[in-house]
């Protein structure tokens, strides 16, 4: 079974572009979820959508955003790069919605540098 | 919110040593992921703890799950440079993954 799949895995923008990030879950896998991963702040979650809706949001501004389309793939947006927007951008695939026990499994990741 | 505080931040072992990383929540843990991840890569899943006293063992990597002390810890027998990356707590904060700020272990040949 292939796993989860994240494209491109490296990324240099300017500030001010925009970027878009697409994550390929695990096959039968409804659950997407995002995380932003920075050495100052570790992991820290972005969003989930389960059944291409976004069922909870991290306390990240409005310039992250995201969808998930009817084969589960989702895309991750973010606008009007800055900066601090450079981390590292995974994703995770779970079968079920995220809440209770319910293995995630987790993409390689994409590299986003902002210069 | 569910803050999970790991520790040690980091650790040097010599190979064939054992160690311990502890995982501490602020609130009652009901579950706990295990998850290694070299650097800039993904995370890979070790283990999962649903109840507390649970233990549960992969290769030379053991895992228990203390729901009184709301704590976790994970143990490496006879360390490999194979362990060597970063090992992250994560628990259910509601809704979304928590993650603690990860523990680097090197391992020394």
């Amino acid at each position: 079974k292939a796993g989860v799949t994240q494209t491109p895995r490296y990324l240099i923008k300017t500030r001010g572009q925009q970027v878009t990030l697409s994550c390929s879950p695990i096959s039968g896998h409804r659950s997407v979820s995002w995380y932003q991963q920075t050495p100052g702040q570790g992991l820290q979650f972005l969003f989930e959508y389960f059944s291409e809706t976004q069922r909870n949001k991290g306390n990240f501004p409005g310039r992250f955003s995201g969808r998930q389309f009817s084969n589960s793939r989702s895309e991750m947006n973010v606008s009007t790069l800055e900066l601090g927007d450079s981390a590292l951008y995974l994703c995770a695939s779970s079968l079920l919605r995220t809440g209770g026990l319910n293995e995630q499994f987790f993409g390689p990741g994409t590299r986003l540098t902002v210069l | 919110s569910q803050e999970l505080e790991q520790s040690p931040q980091s650790l040097i072992v010599q190979e064939g040593k054992n160690l311990t990383i502890n995982c501490t929540s602020s609130k009652t843990l009901y579950g706990l992921y295990w998850y290694k991840q070299k650097y800039g890569e993904g995370l890979i899943f070790l283990m999962m703890l649903q109840k507390g006293g649970e233990e549960k063992s992969h290769e030379k990597i053991t895992a228990k799950l203390d729901e009184k002390k709301q704590q976790s810890s994970l143990h490496i027998t006879a360390s490999q440079p194979s362990h060597a990356g970063i090992y992250l707590c994560g628990a259910d904060g509601g809704n979304k993954l928590v993650f603690g700020a990860g523990t680097i272990l090197r391992v020394k040949s």
